[in-house]
Formats: structure tokens, C-alpha cells, sequence
């Protein structure tokens, strides 16, 4: 069946390193790639997102690449701080059938 | 706008007892889903409609029940409930253009 590999699923950092993140899909159909930010007790909150027709997106600190052939997608947040440190999780979607498929989750301890 | 509502946000269940996990958007969103979230596996998608009158099994749907009667309600029902099922759930929904996911606060879910 479908599923989206994630890794690592633990990352220490120390305060102002670079983080990265890697999802797998397997499903090709796939065209809407987003990535939440989970903190403790709260409710998964959209960071950042990618469609298939684009390589690669940016927001200030953070960025998404995609590599269509490789069905690979990654999430890197630059100049990390102590409140970057959290759950995130990346999903994989076909937008035709509304489905979304996530990865198991990558906690990120910022260490001050 | 609230968003995304879920009611209880705390709940106990002894084993054989039924309930229902409410969960109401405001956003006019065609699209509404429940996922399941475990330790270590990421967000699991238990049941989701496309729509009024209409509703769709995901990953893990054994033990729940869906209706969506109305486009800003869809709750979740559990008719019997067992230990495995306890973990947290959230609601959540989009649009039309089908991104991104709205998620609900969530609902912690205690079957002894």
C-alpha cells in the first residue's frame, strides 16, 4: 500500500545548526507534499508545503526540496532555535483523492 | 472563525462502552477526516468524507463509525471500545482546492 518513510526519527541539534529531514513516497500519484510542526499537547500546525510541479520552496528559515524521480522530499530549517524543537511529521498526497499519507514523525531537540 | 472544534478534549471509557467524538469546522470545507496518533506511528487516517452524505474508509477504520450529515459536522463514533483504541485523535478538514489540513486541538483517549 501506499506509505511515507521518514527519517531520522530523533534529531539533536545545537542552537544556530542546520536540521534536515527525509520522507520517502511511494505512492507516484503523489503531487502535495506539506510539512507540520507538532509541539507537545497541541495540535499539528502547517510550516511549509511543495506541489510536484515545483523543485523546491522557501520561507525564511525553512525550506522544502523535492526530487520527483527519487519520490524524496526533504525539510531543512537553517539557524535553528530552541522553540524549533518539536515534532514535525511530512505527508504525501494525491490532491485528486483527497488522501493524506504521513510519516511517522521526527522529534527535533534544539539544544541551547 | 474557529476553525476546526473537537469535543471532549478528555475522555474515559471503560472497555464495551460507546461514545462520540465530536468534531464541527466553520471554514466551509468540503473535505473532513479522522486520524488516529500513537507513539511512534504518526498520524493514521481512520475515516473521511469528500462531502455531505458521503464518507470513506482509510487506514485503520475496524471499530469507528463516520456520518456527515451536514458539511460543518462529522463525528466520530466508537461502538464498543477497547484498550487499543486508546490514543488521540484529531479531526481535520480542507477545502476545495484540497490543501492545506486544518487540524482540530485533538481529543485523548483513555479506554481502561
Amino acid at each position: 500500500g501506499e506509505n511515507v518513510e521518514q527519517h531520522p526519527s530523533t534529531l539533536s541539534v545545537q542552537e544556530g545548526d542546520s536540521a534536515v529531514i527525509k520522507c520517502t513516497y511511494s505512492d507516484s500519484a503523489s503531487n502535495y507534499f506539506p510539512w507540520y510542526k507538532q509541539e507537545l499537547g497541541k495540535r499539528p500546525q502547517l510550516i511549509i508545503d511543495i506541489r510536484s510541479n515545483v523543485g523546491e520552496k522557501k520561507d525564511q528559515r525553512i525550506a522544502v526540496t523535492l526530487n520527483k524521480t527519487a519520490k524524496h522530499f526533504s525539510l531543512h530549517i537553517t539557524e535553528t532555535q530552541p522553540e524549533d524543537s518539536a515534532v514535525y511529521f511530512c505527508a504525501a498526497s494525491n490532491l485528486g483523492t483527497y488522501k493524506y499519507i504521513f510519516g511517522t514523525g521526527t522529534r527535533l531537540k534544539v539544544l541551547a | 472563525n474557529a476553525g476546526v472544534t473537537q469535543t471532549p478534549k478528555f475522555q474515559v471509557l471503560k472497555t464495551g462502552q460507546s461514545m462520540t467524538l465530536q468534531c464541527a469546522q466553520d471554514m466551509n470545507h468540503e473535505y473532513m477526516s479522522w486520524y488516529r496518533q500513537d507513539p511512534g506511528m504518526g498520524l493514521r487516517l481512520i475515516h473521511y468524507s469528500v462531502g455531505a452524505g458521503i464518507t470513506d474508509q482509510g487506514e485503520v477504520p475496524n471499530g469507528y463509525n463516520v456520518s456527515r450529515s451536514t458539511t460543518e459536522d462529522f463525528p466520530l463514533r466508537l461502538l464498543s471500545a477497547a484498550p487499543s483504541q486508546t490514543s488521540v485523535y484529531f479531526c481535520a478538514s480542507s477545502s476545495a482546492n484540497r490543501s492545506p489540513l486544518h487540524f482540530g486541538n485533538g481529543t485523548r483517549l483513555t479506554v481502561t
